[in-house]
C-alpha cells in the first residue's frame, strides 16, 4: 500500500518569508514518482514537479526547490521569498510502478494550505 | 486551448436524480481518471481508463458508472445522488498507464446535492 503523509495542515507566514512544505511517504515499489502540484483558491490542481526514484538531484525553479531525500522518504518543498500570490493548497502525490494498475493511480497527501499575508 | 476540460463546472441538484459529467481532453493522452476531492480537501482516485478499457475501480458505490465513449472522452454518471456525494470531481489525462507522464487535471466539477 502507498501512503503519503504531509504533517502541517496549515501553514501561515509573512510575505518574503522562506517556507517549506513537508511531505514523507510510504511505498514498496523500487521504482516510483513523486508530485507535488499547487491548487490555488480558484480550485484547480497545477502541476509543479515530478521526480522519480532513481533521482535524488534536489531541483530548483525560480523561487521554488525540492528536496528529495530517499533515505528519510521524504519530498520537502521550499519557496523562498514567498508572495501572496503563493497562498493556495499544496499537494504532494506519490505514484508507484509495481504492476500497471498501481502505476496508474495517484496516492494524494491530505494537503498543506499555505497562506502568505501582505 | 482547453487541455482537459469538464461539463458543468458547478451542479446543484436534489437528492435522489441522476446526474452525468463530462470531461474531454485534447492532448492525445490514452489514460483518463476521474478523482474525488472531499470537503477537507482529500484527493482521492475513483476510476481510470486506458484507450477505453477500465483499469483502476476503487472502492467506489455502484451508483457512479463511468463510460468513456472514446480515448478523449470520459464521462462520470451518478444515480440517486445522496448529501454525500457533494464534491468537486476532477478528471485527468496522462499518456500511458504506467508512464512517467505527469496527469494533466481539468479544472474539476463542483457537485452539491441539496
Amino acid at each position: 500500500a502507498q501512503k503519503v503523509t504531509q504533517a502541517q495542515t496549515e501553514i501561515s507566514v509573512v510575505e518574503k518569508e522562506d517556507v517549506t512544505l513537508d511531505c514523507v511517504y510510504e511505498t514498496r515499489d523500487t521504482t516510483y514518482y513523486l508530485f507535488w502540484y499547487k491548487q490555488p483558491p480558484s480550485g484547480e490542481l497545477v502541476f509543479l514537479i515530478r521526480r522519480n526514484s532513481f533521482d535524488e538531484q534536489n531541483e530548483i525553479s525560480g523561487r521554488y526547490s525540492w528536496n528529495f531525500q530517499k533515505s528519510t522518504s521524504s519530498f520537502n518543498f521550499t519557496i523562498t521569498a514567498s508572495q501572496v500570490v503563493d497562498s493556495a493548497v499544496y499537494f504532494c502525490a506519490l505514484r508507484g510502478s509495481f504492476g500497471e494498475t498501481s502505476g496508474s493511480r495517484l496516492t494524494f497527501g491530505e494537503g498543506t494550505q499555505l497562506t502568505v499575508n501582505p | 486551448d482547453t487541455a482537459v476540460s469538464q461539463t458543468p463546472k458547478y451542479l446543484v441538484t436534489q437528492m435522489g436524480n441522476d446526474k452525468s459529467i463530462k470531461c474531454e481532453q485534447n492532448l492525445g493522452h490514452d489514460t483518463m481518471y476521474w478523482y474525488k476531492q472531499d470537503s477537507k480537501k482529500f484527493l482521492k482516485i475513483m476510476f481510470s481508463y486506458n484507450n477505453k478499457e477500465l483499469i483502476i475501480n476503487e472502492t467506489v458505490p455502484n451508483r457512479f458508472s463511468p463510460k468513456s465513449p472514446d480515448k478523449a472522452h470520459l464521462n462520470l454518471h451518478i444515480n440517486s445522488l445522496e448529501l454525500g456525494d457533494s464534491a468537486v470531481y476532477f478528471c485527468a489525462s496522462s499518456q500511458g498507464r504506467g508512464s512517467l507522464s505527469e496527469q494533466f487535471f481539468g479544472p474539476g466539477t463542483r457537485l452539491t446535492v441539496l
